[in-house]
């Protein structure tokens, strides 16, 4: 069975850095695609970015190129989201999701991360 | 960057028949932007019902389908029931990047 699992809530201050994991199982972590989903209070769903574990291929939505950093660790099939800087708008909940072979879409998704950042 | 447009909410009487559309401003939605379509309940995180414009999950209900309508991607429901209320999502692919649209809030009422 597919798992993903992510840390439940962060809490944090404007200014610190952060990384929020995604822990997965049951499929072979290094051939899928991996991706990011951030969704704000009351808001859609917004594309972050996706990885390919295998070789850390990464492709990011011009909206957030620059803002965060996707990264893997193949040793525990776990991707990761990042920020150096927290702002008060990057208060969301962030969802990991693993993509189809193709790499186009998202098959499972993670229960999601509560970030919190207070100004 | 592209910008993906969906109808803001939408109610269907329960067992009617409801389609959501998918549109984009970059021109006709095609099997090219592999469409995807995604349920998202309150308080849950989205669920995957459509992939490549018409394939469905093992656990999607046979009442959701997708296709291709005009210039847009549609997913139609066919006999609505309750648990069908939520939020859905389209997802569309634009060379290296995917961009999701802004969600249909449906009703079943």
């Amino acid at each position: 069975e597919v798992q993903l699992v992510q840390s439940g809530a962060e809490v944090k201050k404007a200014g610190e850095s952060l990384r929020i994991p995604c822990q997965t199982s049951g499929y072979s972590f290094t051939t899928y695609w991996i991706g990011w989903v951030r969704q704000m209070p009351g808001k859609g769903l917004e594309w972050i970015a996706i990885i390919y574990p295998d070789d850390s291929d990464t492709r990011y939505s011009p909206s957030f190129q620059g803002q965060v950093t996707v990264s893997v660790d193949k040793s525990i099939s776990t991707a990761y989201l990042q920020w150096s800087s927290l702002k008060a708008s990057d208060t969301a909940i962030y969802y990991c999701a693993r993509a189809y072979k193709s790499g186009r879409g998202f098959q499972h998704w993670g229960r999601g991360t509560l970030v919190i950042v207070s100004s | 960057q592209a910008v993906v447009t969906q109808e803001p909410s939408l109610t269907v009487s329960p067992g009617g028949t409801v389609t959501l559309t998918c549109g984009s401003n970059t021109g006709p939605v095609t099997s090219g932007h592999y469409p995807y379509w995604f349920q998202q309940k309150p308080g849950q995180a989205p669920t995957t019902l459509i992939y490549d414009t018409t394939n469905k999950q093992s656990w999607t209900p046979a009442r959701f389908s997708g296709s291709l309508l005009g210039d847009k991607a549609a997913l139609t429901l066919s006999g609505a029931q309750p648990e069908d209320e939520g939020e859905y999502y389209c997802l569309l692919a634009f060379s290296g990047t995917r961009v999701f649209g802004g969600g249909t809030k449906l009703t079943v009422l």
